[in-house]
């Protein structure tokens, strides 16, 4: 069955905190994608990726980074996280080569900043 | 610019009745490709539909149907005889032919009620 995985189903971290959100995907996809989703914003694009170590930013990529070492592994990482970045990460794949398939999606990672 | 718009917020209706969710769209794009997805409680996000720019064609798929209709920007997603298991969330998604970038309506909370 394929598959993307978030590491992390729930974290608690402080504010200041460095904070790294896994992602890895075993469907060979070429993108991938970060969203966090907040109650009455819907989904919105932090960073996406057509390749390894290429990104694109999206819609809210302010206080965040990622890193795409391996195509099978894009990570979300929060330098110093601050309350506001207390949200439902989700992370996202789907092929390249103009197939522009539908999105397969992780269960989640929800993220209280304390 | 890119946009999508999910106008109904929430809506609640009682079991066995019909329900249409409006998504209206923007894009400059000739080609490109509109998603409707459903976030049950549990939360894992399940694609529904792909439907591409040259075809208007609507779609039925047992109680869901799809009324695509470029002339007014609109992708609608109707439930006939609506169930309980029916209430979720539910997402349009716009992608663009250009580049891989996805973008998500607000989303629509669905209430059938027993």
């Amino acid at each position: 069955d394929v598959k993307v995985t978030q590491s992390s189903r729930y974290l608690v971290k402080r504010t200041g905190e460095k904070v790294f959100l896994e992602c890895v995907q075993d469907m060979d996809h070429e993108n991938m994608f970060w969203y966090r989703q907040d109650p009455g914003l819907g989904l919105r694009l932090i960073y996406f990726s057509y390749d390894v170590k290429m990104k694109e930013k999206g819609d809210i990529p302010e206080g965040y980074s990622v890193s795409r070492e391996k195509k099978e592994r894009f990570s979300l990482i929060l330098e110093s996280a601050s309350t506001n970045q207390t949200s439902m990460y989700l992370c996202a794949s789907t092929p390249g080569g103009g197939s522009h398939r539908e999105l397969f999606f992780g269960e989640g990672s929800r993220l209280t900043v304390l | 610019a890119q946009k999508v718009t999910q106008a109904q917020t929430e809506i609640s209706v009682v079991e066995k009745e019909d329900v249409t969710l409006d998504c209206v769209y923007e894009t400059r794009d000739t080609t490109y490709y509109l998603f409707w997805y459903k976030q049950p409680p549990s939360g894992e996000l399940v694609f529904l539909i792909r439907r591409n720019s040259f075809d208007e064609q609507n779609e039925i798929s047992g109680r869901y149907s799809w009324n695509f209709q470029k002339s007014t920007s609109s992708f609608n997603f109707t439930i006939t005889a609506s169930q309980v298991v029916d209430s979720a969330v539910y997402f349009c998604a716009l992608r663009m032919n250009r580049d891989d970038k996805i973008i998500f309506g607000k989303g629509t909370r669905l209430h059938i009620l027993p």
